[in-house]
């Protein structure tokens, strides 16, 4: 199985909302990314776990979450959002840090905040 | 400042006509160039990893080259499933886990 899953594929939520996006790879992959992509922009990097730990949080605002309960899972908790939040989020994991081997990435969850 | 452009932004070729495109990074020290390939509405594809000056590596019609400033991914005799964004990384030198990307060639092969 060399598959990233992202769900939900597609998420409206409100401003008020709290939702959360979920990731699960079983791979035996020990780091994995969250990543905001804006429509015809690259991908930007926001948190990094590794070995489950976090080991980068790119500055991202409060109202974005992380939780990696175990090796497979990571979760991203949605709180109080923008509608300028909304974008692709995708996933990715590699075998160790550094994404120096080959990293897989999900298919993304399409978000829109209203 | 670490930066990654990539030139063109955007190429149209006819089915079998070759081609390049270019990623140009400043980084100091660089620890890994990435190409990843994505589709619209889809998470980007790996493709390569080079590490040092002088390294290629190919795949299919697809082959990826390095210099000390610069990769190339050359695209031999492209069909029309190759149309896509391609994407270049680079491993941030001041961070392990840090992956700057570029900004990525629309590639659209036409029939």
């Amino acid at each position: 199985d060399t598959e990233v899953t992202q769900t939900p594929k597609h998420l409206v939520m409100g401003m008020t909302n709290k939702k959360s996006l979920k990731c699960e790879q079983h791979m035996g992959h020990r780091a994995m990314y969250w990543y905001k992509q804006k429509a015809k922009k690259p991908p930007e990097l926001m948190f990094v776990y590794s070995y489950e730990k976090l080991s980068i949080n790119e500055s991202v605002p409060s109202r974005f979450s992380p939780e990696c309960p175990n090796s497979s899972l990571l979760n991203l908790h949605l709180h109080a959002l923008q509608p300028e939040d909304s974008a692709l989020y995708l996933c990715a994991s590699s075998q160790d840090r550094g994404m120096n081997t080959e990293a897989f990435f999900g298919q993304g969850t399409r978000l829109t905040v209203v | 400042e670490d930066q990654v452009t990539q030139s063109p932004e955007a190429l149209r070729l006819q089915e079998g006509e070759s081609s390049s495109l270019n990623c140009s990074y400043t980084v100091s020290g660089l620890r890994g160039l990435f190409w990843y390939r994505q589709d619209p509405g889809k998470g980007p594809e790996f493709l390569f990893t080079l590490y040092s000056a002088g390294e290629e590596k190919e795949k299919e019609r697809l082959k990826a080259t390095l210099t000390k400033k610069e990769s190339f991914l050359h695209i031999t005799a492209p069909k029309p499933e190759d149309s896509a964004t391609y994407l270049c990384a680079v491993q941030a030198p001041t961070s392990y886990d840090k992956v700057i990307f570029g900004p990525g060639t629309s590639l659209s092969v036409i029939p």
